[in-house]
């Protein structure tokens, strides 16, 4: 089936700092890919739409100049948290695919 | 508003036993009905996918049910190993169109014991 990599698995950083996780389509293209984030017992929240060749859609009260999110190719969307704080800290998850939504494997941020 | 209820919150179990999970939803104009098993630290992993038309489907030890009508799904596990330990979501997608068009429970923490 398909599958869909994210990168990396955990990372740790310092406040103020900026962190990048990416996601990847392996053997589909995707002109959309969506980034959620997950607080422990939580259901996932849907952060913003990744567009392939334009800006991301976000959600209300998800800040973009924060979460910076580029989709520059057909396989590949990036998630940026910049200037991270501890209240950053959560498990941050993409997926693409319209019928089948298929998931990384997460990403769980610490800020410290 | 697009609900989706999940049932039980958590559940232990023993290890060979069975057991069912339930999933309410309210998601107007629907489209399909996925269970994901989540792992701790992991992201969600398919099981089934589910449409209008279809009452059952299975996968494995995993088997779905879907009643539109009063628009309930199950997840049965049957002889539930120790791997099984996981949350698992009820995932509803409407055919409204917006954004990812995907309402998510908020899982049912499953904890299969020796």
């Amino acid at each position: 089936g398909a599958v869909v990599s994210q990168h990396p698995s955990r990372v740790i950083c310092k406040s103020g700092t900026s962190v990048k996780i990416e996601c990847r389509s392996l053997d589909f293209q995707a002109t959309t890919m969506f980034w959620y984030r997950q607080f422990p017992k939580q259901s996932l929240m849907l952060m913003a739409t990744s567009n392939e060749g334009s800006k991301a859609t976000y959600e209300q009260g998800v800040e973009k100049d924060k979460f910076l999110i580029n989709h520059a190719s057909l396989t590949l969307s990036t998630l940026t948290v910049t200037s991270a704080h501890p209240e950053d800290s959560s498990f941050y998850i993409c997926s693409a695919g319209t019928l089948q939504a298929f998931f990384g494997q997460g990403t769980r941020l610490t800020v410290v | 508003k697009n609900q989706v209820e999940q049932s039980p919150q958590s559940l232990i179990i023993l290890e060979g036993k069975n057991c069912t999970l339930q999933c309410n939803y309210t998601v107007s104009p629907f489209s399909n009905l996925r269970w994901y098993k989540q792992d701790t630290g992991r992201g969600p992993v398919s099981l089934t996918i589910m449409t209008f038309s279809e009452n059952t489907k299975s996968n494995g030890r995993y088997t779905a049910t879907l009643d539109a009508d009063t628009k309930q799904s199950s997840l049965h596990i049957t002889a539930s190993q120790l791997s099984d330990s996981a949350s698992y979501i009820c995932v509803v997608r409407d055919s409204g169109g917006g954004a990812d068009g995907l309402t998510f429970g908020k899982g049912t923490h499953l904890i299969i014991q020796p």
